[in-house]
């Protein structure tokens, strides 16, 4: 079966420091993979998506990027971290032309 | 502008009665719909999906429908349970794998 890790769990970080969260998927080859934010009572907001090794398409300009140095793991990063960053980051994956996305349990960010 | 919109941030319901929640989309492209369930601290459960081709999908207690060409779908839950009690996300696909989603409805199902 399946299953979508993601690490750390939470995470408080001051302004101006680096990130780097890690999503690895197992048990599927060649995934669709996600990264999205929640912000605090607000809805999924997709960050990033990828549909292979090294191909990343960005949905909304910001100042975090995303890699995909393998084929299923997918890392999202930042040179600096604003306060706007805080949220809820989660990262998903989908068959390839699969509609329905899996999430893996997501990472508490706090930036202080 | 937002393409899927869930109007209704919240919805408190007793238990055993019917919980619906509903869902507006604006791109017409869209031609695959989904519905999430998200309890607090968690990553989304996919919980029920539909095609543009059905107007219907039942799941155990758990029905989607969809009105084209109002552009909106709704999901019944009956009867609902304490359990069902978190955040549900509409979610539509125009492009096999890439989502928009709604803001989300918190359901409350009370004993």
């Amino acid at each position: 079966s399946q299953t979508i890790h993601q690490w750390p769990a939470t995470l408080v970080q001051p302004v101006g420091s680096p990130l780097s969260l890690e999503c690895t998927v197992e048990g599927t080859s060649n995934p669709n993979l996600y990264w999205y934010r929640q912000a605090a009572g607000r809805g999924l907001q997709l960050l990033f998506y990828s549909v292979g090794i090294g191909q990343i398409s960005s949905e909304v300009p910001q100042n975090l990027s995303a890699s995909r140095p393998q084929d299923r793991q997918f890392i999202l990063s930042s040179k600096k971290l604003l306060l706007s960053d805080s949220g809820f980051y989660l990262c998903a994956w989908s068959p390839i032309r699969g509609e329905t996305q899996y999430f893996g349990p997501g990472t508490r960010l706090l930036v202080l | 502008d937002q393409q899927v919109k869930q109007n209704s941030p919240s919805l408190s319901v007793q238990e055993g009665r019917i919980s619906i929640l509903n869902c507006d989309y604006t791109n017409s492209m869209f031609d695959y719909f989904l519905w999430y369930k998200k309890y607090p601290a968690e990553g989304p459960t996919f919980l029920i999906s539909i095609s543009s081709i059905k107007d219907k999908n039942e799941d155990g207690r758990f029905t989607v429908f969809l009105n084209k060409s109002a552009k909106h779908l709704s999901l019944h839950i009956v009867p609902s349970q304490p359990g069902d009690s978190a955040v549900y996300f509409c979610a539509a696909s125009e492009d096999a794998g890439k989502s928009t989603f709604g803001d989300g409805t918190t359901l409350t199902v009370k004993p």
